[in-house]
């Protein structure tokens, strides 16, 4: 049974910086790519970043470009998302993902979620 | 940018076929997922690869992706079913959701 369980929300202000953490369990997670995907409150899903099973890729979605840092320890079985700069609309709920490949590159698909996180930042 | 757009709603009677489409420019030269999403719990994937179901997912459900509309099909929709359905793909190694669709099953 594959279970993900995100930590590390809460509420900071603006401009502060935040570091989320998934820890995997029931699977082989260093064989499988991760996501990170958000949803703020009332709104639909928006896709954060990837990175490679073995971390040597990654890629971001442009509003998280140069602000968040998407990273893995595969001897801990844990996923990172690192997330500065931090600004109102940033507030959301945060998902890591597994995706749905068994593979070194991603399929960009999601066949296992966590239960999220809430990340709620104030000005 | 890529986009996909859904309608925000519709709504099917139990027993009754719903139907909630996924629209995007040649969306059928690529792959197409969906997932099922119900109030304050995770999103699930429903469909992947355009019709492909992950076991554990109920035969009502499948899915189609021709021209520029993507379709998921919910057969004999059951009040369970009612939820936030997102349509997703992938274009240039980023990921795109839809908007979201909330089938009502009245």
């Amino acid at each position: 049974q594959v279970q993900l369980v995100e930590s590390g929300g809460g509420l900071v202000q603006t401009g502060m910086s935040l570091r989320l953490s998934c820890a995997a369990s029931g699977s082989t997670f260093s064989s499988y790519p991760m996501h990170w995907v958000r949803q703020a409150p009332g709104k639909g899903l928006e896709w954060v970043a990837v990175i490679w099973s073995d971390g040597g890729k990654k890629f971001y979605s442009g509003f998280a470009e140069g602000r968040f840092t998407i990273s893995r320890d595969n001897s801990k079985n844990t996923l990172f998302l690192q997330m500065s700069s931090l600004r109102v609309e940033d507030t959301a709920v945060y998902y890591c993902a597994r995706d749905g490949t068994w593979n070194d590159a991603p399929k960009f698909y999601f066949d296992y979620w966590g239960q999220g996180v809430l990340v709620t930042v104030s000005s | 940018s890529y986009e996909l757009t859904q309608a925000p709603s519709v709504s099917a009677s139990p027993g009754q076929t719903a139907s909630i489409p996924c629209s995007g420019h040649k969306l059928g030269d690529k792959f197409v997922f969906w997932y099922q999403q119900k109030p304050r719990q995770s999103p699930i994937l429903v469909i992947y690869e355009n019709y492909m179901r992950p076991s554990g997912i109920p035969e009502r459900f499948s899915g189609s992706n021709s021209g520029n509309t993507a379709t998921l099909t919910i057969s004999g929709t059951q009040p369970m079913d009612e939820a936030d359905y997102y349509c997703q793909t992938w274009d240039r190694d980023t990921v795109i959701f839809g908007g979201g669709t909330k089938l009502t099953v009245l």
